[in-house]
């Protein structure tokens, strides 16, 4: 059964102060992993995507990791700031030729205080 | 985002009651999916549709059923609520190729009291 977990579950910062947010799962055959940022009363936006060629991706202060042996990822946020209080989701899809329905970790919710 | 619109945004209804939630888009998106958001679950996948008159279940899809008639529109419906089915709604869609991302609505907070 495919499987994303994220950890951790909860997360509480400071502003200005970076955090990394943790992905791993078990989906096969592997497609692509992002990063979904969810504003509270608001739908997921994408973040950021990883194939499996790729090692590192950032969007601003965004950096996502993939270790495709290891079957992790991580969401590194570099001097946070106010607005990046949201909930974190990692999403894995498989077989971009099939039925095209990725598997949601239960997401990181993270809270910037300044 | 992608032009999704969800309807209503909120709804109370009373156990028993059929509720049918909709989502429209503006971008001929191939993929409509609905999810479920509940605290310690996440979003979960209800049913989903790969084309008009084309629908599957997801993983929570028991006292819920779907229709799409038109690419642009895809419904949800609760034939006699219940209590359980308390929980924010939120539609998805997707172009279906390639590495295409999810385009989410805001979400249609439902009450069953």
């Amino acid at each position: 059964k495919n499987q994303v977990e994220q950890s951790p579950q909860s997360l509480i910062i400071l502003e200005g102060k970076n955090c990394t947010l943790q992905c791993n799962y078990t989906v096969s055959p592997f497609s692509n992993l992002r990063w979904y940022k969810q504003d509270t009363g608001r739908g997921p936006v994408s973040l950021t995507i990883m194939t499996f060629s790729e090692n590192t991706k950032s969007n601003g202060r965004y950096t996502a990791t993939l270790d495709a042996d290891t079957k992790q990822s991580s969401l590194h946020i570099t001097a946070s700031q106010l607005s990046d209080s949201a909930s974190y989701i990692c999403v894995v899809s498989a077989n971009p030729g099939g039925s095209y329905i990725p598997t949601f970790g239960r997401g990181t919710s993270l809270i910037v205080h300044p | 985002d992608a032009g999704i619109t969800q309807s209503p945004r909120h709804k109370v209804t009373e156990t028993g009651t059929p509720v049918t939630l909709r989502c429209h888009q503006t971008e001929n998106h191939r993929y409509m999916y609905w999810y479920r958001q509940d605290p310690g679950h996440g979003l979960r996948l209800i049913h989903y549709s790969y084309g008009v008159k084309d629908t599957d279940k997801g993983e929570v899809s028991d006292g819920y059923s779907v229709s799409r008639s038109k690419t642009e529109d895809f419904l949800l419906t609760l034939e006699s609520a219940t209590s359980s089915q308390t929980s924010v709604y939120f539609c998805a869609t997707c172009f279906g190729t390639g590495n295409s991302p999810l385009h989410f609505g805001n979400g249609t907070r439902l009450t069953v009291t």
